[in-house]
């Protein structure tokens, strides 16, 4: 099975921060990776697909970057709406990371 | 509107078993791969099940496999999930995704809640 393996499990950030969230494969997935934003309450949303694409209406501040076993999201400059949980997603076997919680500080 | 909304969730007692669907609507069914995800209570995301556009591809988590059936109704746009000898780890709420572009999950439904609990 392929682990996948986010850091930091929470962060702290402020309005106009950039962040980045980090995920890691157990074994290489080449640009299988996605990434998914949910809120409180709400279903997972996609942000990003094949490591780097993204989603129809995904804003432009958010990017993903990397391939084989190491990736990145970032949040160029952060916005209120973007605290939440985030997750990356391996498409070969689907295991996701466990979660990224990102909170106002 | 493009949307898939599940059913079936409920209480159920432990060995129990269960018959979750999702109904389709916007978009042409048979055009995607299908998968279910559960996310027990404060936890992240499990993937549970996936089944391609046929029917004809299908794999599952280990921690449901040979206990959870999933299949597909594409005559009416419906995704099932047949689960049998629930546990009280099963207890989630369960959604359906669409599988889009290189198998990122790019629509889901609002998820069908199950509690596995004497």
């Amino acid at each position: 099975d392929i682990q996948m393996t986010q850091s930091p499990s929470s962060l702290s950030a402020s309005v106009g921060d950039r962040v980045t969230v980090t995920c890691r494969a157990s074994q290489s997935i080449g640009s299988y990776l996605n990434w998914y934003q949910q809120r409180p309450g709400k279903a997972p949303n996609l942000l990003i697909y094949a490591a780097s694409s993204l989603d129809d209406g995904v804003p432009s501040r958010f990017s993903g970057s990397g391939s084989g076993t190491d990736f990145t999201l970032t949040i160029s400059s952060l916005q209120p709406e973007d605290f939440a949980t985030y997750y990356c997603q391996q498409s070969f076997t689907y295991s996701f990371g466990q979660g990224t919680k990102l909170e106002a500080k | 509107e493009v949307q898939l909304e599940e059913s079936g969730g409920r209480v159920v007692w432990p060995g129990g078993s269960l018959r979750l669907s999702c109904t389709a609507s916007g978009f042409t069914f048979d055009d995607y791969g299908m998968s279910w995800v559960r996310q027990a209570p404060g936890k992240g995301l499990e993937w549970v099940s996936s089944i391609d556009w046929s029917g004809g591809n299908i794999g599952y988590a280990d921690s449901v496999k040979g206990r959870f059936t999933i299949s597909r109704d594409n005559a009416n746009n419906s995704l099932l999930l047949q689960m049998n000898s629930l546990r009280a780890e099963d207890t989630a709420l369960y959604y359906c995704a669409r599988e889009g572009s290189w198998r990122g999950f790019d629509m889901w439904g609002q998820g069908t809640m199950i509690t596995v609990s004497s």
